[in-house]
């Protein structure tokens, strides 16, 4: 079974600035990850995903993550929030062979102010 | 094809009484899942089919709870009676692992329906 611990529920931050939303995974097999964002009152929207690679993976609106295999990370970045960044952000988990279910963590919302 | 689509997108109850949702996955994907999002968690898996089989069940899928997908496109999820503690916002999710390279198990999620029981 995989587990997914998102280590801060809620990030204030100020817009332009950086942010890190973490999140660790346990697993005793391969896994994919990925992150998902939430806006109020939706569904979630895929941000970016690790299949196999490049460590380090980008999504079009500027995040980016990279697994850590040894420290079993999956940790999401951005350089520059903007306002329209604020939502809530999922990271969640799956074995890598055969069909599998996404385990997710509980969600960190990111709170961008002015 | 524009995703995965969910209707109701809301709906609002009586305790005891029955629902029916429905899902239509993106057309080409033959993965369709059902997870169940509850206030300031994540989502939680519900069931999982393969075209028309049914191949997985959680143990939160408890007896008044049904799931179906007759012919391997649009699923229904019944609750039967339903009560206070089923309130919360049910997403579907679809995914192909058929000739789509790069997309191995990547779901992508409807917008859910989020019931409200009373």
């Amino acid at each position: 079974a995989q587990s997914v611990t998102q280590l801060d529920s809620q990030v204030p931050v100020f817009e332009e600035a950086p942010v890190e939303l973490r999140c660790n995974y346990s697993s005793s097999v391969s896994v994919y990850l990925f992150w998902y964002v939430q806006y109020p009152n939706q569904g979630l929207q895929l941000l970016l995903k690790y299949l196999s690679g490049s460590t380090l993976v980008e999504s079009i609106n500027g995040f980016e993550a990279e697994f850590n295999k040894s420290q079993t990370s999956f940790h999401l970045r951005k350089p520059s929030v903007h306002i329209s960044d604020t939502a809530e952000y999922f990271c969640a988990v799956t074995k890598n062979s055969g069909y599998s279910t996404l385990t997710f963590g509980k969600g960190t919302m990111l709170l961008v102010s002015p | 094809d524009t995703g995965v689509s969910q209707n109701p997108r809301h709906k609002i109850t009586k305790r005891g009484q029955n629902v029916t949702f429905r899902c239509d996955p993106i057309s080409e994907h033959n993965r369709l899942y059902w997870y169940r999002q509850t206030l300031g968690q994540g989502p939680e898996f519900l069931t999982y089919f393969q075209n028309e089989a049914q191949l997985e069940k959680s143990r939160l899928l408890s007896d008044r709870f049904s799931a179906e997908r007759p012919k391997g496109s649009f699923s229904t999820l019944e609750i039967q009676r339903t009560e206070q503690g089923d309130s919360a916002m049910y997403l579907c999710a679809s995914s192909s692992r058929i000739g789509l390279a790069g997309e191995t198990d990547t779901q992508y999620f409807g917008p859910g329906t989020r019931l409200t029981v009373l």
